[in-house]
This record gives C-alpha cells, structure tokens and sequence, in this order.
C-alpha cells in the first residue's frame, strides 16, 4: 500500500512568486493534515481536512496561504505570493480516524529567495 | 499555552552504547504521546504511542515511559546502532472539538558513532 506521498520533494522560488505543493494521502484516509517545520523550530500544525471540508485551519499563518481538498482525495496547498519567512520543510500526513495514527509523507522542502 | 519541551537538544553517542531522551509537555486536554524518529529527508515515523493510563512501552530496543502526573515521557534506546541516528519528536496529542490536534516537541538530534 502506498504512503502519504508529496510533491515535489523541493522547491526553490523567488520571493513575491507562487508554489502550490501537492499532498497524496494514504488511499481511504479522511483526514489530511498540513504541518511545516521552520528552520530550527517545532513542527507546527496549520490546517486538518476531514474529506473535503476543513475541519481546523487555525494554524494557517495568513491569507497568503490556500489550501485545497477537492473531492476528498489529494491536497494542495498553495503560497502567493511566497515570502522569505514562508522557507521551510511542509509535511502532509493522514490518518483513517483522528483517534488513529497520522501517517506522515517526506515533506517538501520550501526555499524562498 | 500548549508546549512540548525535549532535551537534549543534540546528542552524540557511540555504538553499542544506551541513551535517554527527555520530553515534558503541558498539552490538555491529554489524549496520548508518541515519540517518532525522523531521518534525514523523510517523514515522521511512530516508534511507540502512550495513553493516560500507561506507564511504560516498548518496541525492539525502544522503550518509552510515560508519567501523567507530573507530564513527563521518556525515550530510551538500547545498545544503540549506527542507523538509530535521527531526530528524535515527542508529539502530544489532545482531542478537542476540531478533532485530534497534535503538538510538537523540537526534538533531539541523535548521532551514533563508531
């Protein structure tokens, strides 16, 4: 069975571009969440999908930030326009019920120059 | 605040050798901790998970303990191997009424050396 697969693996962009990076869940899985790691900081939560709906989007940073779940199945999260601050590694994981495991995908590697 | 403080920061050890890892949150409402391992360029994997009710889990030469009272884990790790160097995260998990919400310690870096 497939992981939660993301893409790409990297990105380098300019500042003031956009990114849309691609999270792949765990086929069945209901629940997609969106986290990103800054450079020497702590995971940190940004939004939860139940299918297509969102659940909790708290953690989104501001309105630079758009995240998509068409259909239930893949997400997306897109950044426009891209700022220095936004660098860092963002991961998708999945899980079958929010009591179960979240499984993680490799994360993508965000560079903004 | 909900915070999930790990030490060491980094840690060097060698083959063969034991190591502990801390871990001390003050998340709540408490649901359960899990420590997961990250290597280099890839997701978190999860080593072993823990309730409220349990004190000590294992699996292989891991083996984490947990105490709920004063909101503390800890992470052992035995006879250590060259491919137990990784980022070790302590992630608490709290169920609220947007469903389960994780928070994540900064982990400890692990090197194990020849």
């Amino acid at each position: 069975e497939a992981g939660v697969t993301q893409f790409p693996s990297h990105s380098v962009i300019e500042k003031g571009q956009t990114v849309t990076l691609r999270c792949d869940p765990i086929s069945g899985h209901d629940n997609l969440y969106w986290y990103r790691r800054v450079m020497g900081k702590e995971i940190k939560f940004l939004l939860h999908f139940v299918k297509e709906s969102k659940q909790d989007e708290s953690g989104m940073p501001n309105n630079r930030f758009l995240a998509e779940r068409t259909g239930g199945t893949y997400s997306t999260l897109k950044v426009q326009p891209a700022e220095l601050e936004d660098s860092g590694v963002y991961f998708c994981a999945s899980s079958g019920d929010t009591r179960n495991e979240a499984f993680f995908g490799q994360g993508t590697r965000l560079t903004v120059v | 605040k909900n915070q999930v403080e790990q030490s060491p920061q980094s840690l060097i050890i060698l083959e063969g050798k034991n190591c502990t890892l801390q871990c001390n949150y003050t998340v709540s409402p408490f649901s359960n901790l899990r420590w997961y391992k990250q290597d280099t360029g890839r997701g978190p994997v999860s080593l072993t998970i823990m309730t409220f009710s349990e004190n000590t889990k294992s699996n292989g030469r891991y083996t984490a303990t947990l105490d709920a009272d004063t909101k503390q884990s800890s992470l052992h790790i035995t006879a250590s191997q060259l491919s137990d160097s990784a980022s070790y995260i302590c992630v608490v998990s709290s169920m609220t009424g947007g469903g389960n919400k994780l928070t994540f310690g900064t982990g400890t870096q692990l090197k194990v050396e020849l």
